[in-house]
């Protein structure tokens, strides 16, 4: 079975701190793909990235950075410079089959900037 | 167009109630989703719609009916519903993996 943790429940920092937010999988298929998602207070989940399994490549957009290493089954997401906007709740997803699978999501992780 | 519309946005019902939640995407995606989320917690999955047909049901209560009219309608009728189940639903659609999921912004829904 698939499982993914944030072991990080909430998060408080001040503006212009880099935050490092955790997440670690678990799943038994060679084949899987890695999400993050912000979900703000208004509710909808935004998409931020998607990874798979065969791509360890870290990404940077702006000012998020994503750190995949398959060694240690973990998908890191980096906000450098953090805004109050940040603040927002993560959540870090698995989705093992490819075609039309489901989401596994992590417990999510509270992200609260202030000025 | 590259999103998924819900409506209505909030809903207050009675326990004896019947009412639906509506989805609407026009990205050609060919499965859909209802997720149901409850505060401070992660969405949980409840169907799953591939071409128009209920593939996935994670043992929902039968007083959550889905119905798919047709590729880019996704509907959820909800009839002698609990308090309990007051919480955001949240309705996604997806080509496969490789595309990721879009999620609409949600319903939020209260039984009283």
């Amino acid at each position: 079975a698939q499982k993914v943790t944030q072991a990080q429940t909430e998060i408080s920092v001040v503006e212009k701190e880099d935050v490092t937010l955790d997440c670690v999988y678990e799943t038994r298929d060679t084949t899987y793909y890695l999400f993050w998602y912000k979900q703000p207070p208004s509710g909808e989940l935004v998409f931020l990235i998607r990874r798979n399994s065969f791509d360890e490549q870290n990404e940077i957009s702006g000012r998020y950075s994503w750190n995949f290493q398959k060694s240690t089954s973990s998908f890191n997401f980096t906000i450098t410079a953090s805004q109050v906007v940040d603040s927002a709740v993560y959540f870090c997803a698995l989705s093992e089959r490819v075609g039309y699978s489901t989401l596994t999501f992590g417990k999510g992780t509270m992200l609260l900037v202030s000025p | 167009d590259t999103e998924v519309t819900q409506t209505p946005k909030h809903l207050v019902m009675g326990m004896t109630n019947k009412k639906s939640l509506k989805c609407e995407q026009h990205m050609g995606h060919r499965a859909m989703y209802w997720y149901k989320q409850k505060a401070k917690k992660p969405p949980e999955l409840m169907f799953v719609y591939s071409y128009e047909k209920l593939s996935i049901n994670e043992s929902v209560p039968s007083r959550f009916s889905p119905e798919c009219p047709n590729s880019s309608l996704l509907n959820l009728h909800l009839h002698a519903l609990q308090p309990e189940d007051s919480a955001l639903y949240l309705c996604a659609s997806s080509q496969d993996s490789l595309s990721g999921y879009t999620f609409g912004s949600g319903t939020r829904l209260t039984v009283v």
